[in-house]
Parts: structure tokens; sequence; C-alpha cells
């Protein structure tokens, strides 16, 4: 079935550090999004992108969807403390149940102040 | 924040007892999921409806049921609730999804249930 695998699971960067967490997929993408989850909290939604070779920025993050549709990335240029927390990629495919996202398991981001 | 209720928030239950958690949304949003959280899993989907009564199973459904009588209730049961079955579970809404839209979705606070 259809997969999508997030690196690296973990990530401790000093504040003012870039970051940067991959996603790959096993099959082409229709789209892809990307959550934050606080600890403790729920994942919200960050953003969606749909085209080939895609390039959305918010503030200090750059979100990035493949020529392939099959990976993505997110960067956060000069890291805060308030970036705290897991980064998850979710990949949806084309059609009936591949239509449904399937979340990476998330990059744990830690910032040490 | 979306108008999500989950409830209740915690729930600590022995082996083999039946478990209901309950989703609440004022959205009206027609999809509803959810999902189970636990460490080095990231989310997993384990039911989700598309409609009142149309429920479909997700990548982890096993020893799951759903119902879904109104739109904005979707509930999930634990038929017979096993020490494997302790995680967080949350549930999200979305306006449209499977392969027919490409709408966020947006989470409740989730359930931490624990099983002994």
């Amino acid at each position: 079935g259809q997969q999508v695998m997030q690196i690296p699971q973990y990530q401790h960067v000093q504040e003012g550090e870039d970051f940067t967490t991959y996603c790959n997929s096993s099959t082409t993408l229709s789209n892809i999004q990307w959550y934050k989850q606080r600890p403790g909290g729920h994942p919200v939604f960050l953003i969606q992108l749909v085209k080939s070779g895609e390039v959305k920025k918010q503030k200090r993050l750059t979100f990035q969807f493949g020529e392939a549709k099959k990976n993505s990335s997110l960067h956060i240029t000069a890291t805060q403390t308030t970036d705290v927390g897991t980064y998850f990629c979710a990949g949806r495919g084309y059609g009936g149940s591949q239509g449904n996202l399937i979340f990476g398991k998330g990059t744990k981001l830690s910032v040490k102040p | 924040d979306a108008g999500i209720t989950q409830s209740p928030r915690h729930k600590v239950t022995e082996t083999g007892t039946p478990v209901t958690l309950r989703c609440h949304q004022t959205e009206n949003h027609r999809y509803m999921y959810w999902y189970r959280q636990d460490p080095g899993h990231g989310l997993r989907l384990i039911h989700y409806s598309y409609g009142v009564k149309d429920t479909d199973k997700g990548e982890v459904s096993d020893g799951y049921s759903v119902s879904r009588s109104k739109t904005e209730d979707f509930l999930l049961t634990l038929e017979s609730a096993t020490s494997s079955q302790t995680s967080v579970y949350f549930c999200a809404i979305s306006e449209s999804g499977g392969g027919r839209g490409n709408q966020p979705q947006h989470f409740g606070d989730g359930t931490r249930l624990s099983i002994l």
C-alpha cells in the first residue's frame, strides 16, 4: 500500500539555526499537506501543495513539492523556540481509499535557546 | 479552532471492557475521521465517514467499529478493549475528502485512553 516516509525522526537545533524535514512517498501524490503538533496538542494544518514543483512560503517556513510529486520538504529559517513541536507531512493519492491522507511518522524538532 | 469536541478527554479502563469515544462537530463538515497516535507510528487512520451512515475502514480498523447517525456526531467503539489499543485518539473533520477534495483536516484535542 501507499507509504509516506519522513526523515529525520528527531532534530535538535540551536535557536537561530535552520531546520529541514523531508517527506517521500512510494507513489505519486495528488497533493501533500503539512501539519504541526505542539507538545501535548493536536495536529494543526499548515499548508497544502498541489502542483508539481510548487514552492510556498509562510514567513520563515518554506514548503516544496517535488517535480515528480513524490517528495516534499519543509525548511525553517532561523528557528525560534516557538517552532518546537512535531511536523507531519500527509500525502493524498488518487481515488478511492488512495484518496485518504497517509501521514508520515513526523519529525520532532527541539530548539535550544 | 474548528468546533470539534472529543469526549472523554481521558479514560482508564480494563481489558475486555467496551469503550466508546465521541466526536462532536459544529462545522457541518461532511467528512469525519478517527486516528490513533502512538510513539514511532505517527497518525494512523482507523475509520472514516463520508456522510450519515456512510463509513469505511482505514489502515488499522481491526478491533474498532464506528457509527454516524447524525452529521455532527461520529462514535468510535472498542467492543472489547485490549492493552494494544492504549493510545491517543484524535478525531478530525474536513469539508471534503478522499479522491474528491483537497481540503485540510481539522483535529480535535484528542482522547488519551489507557487500557490496563
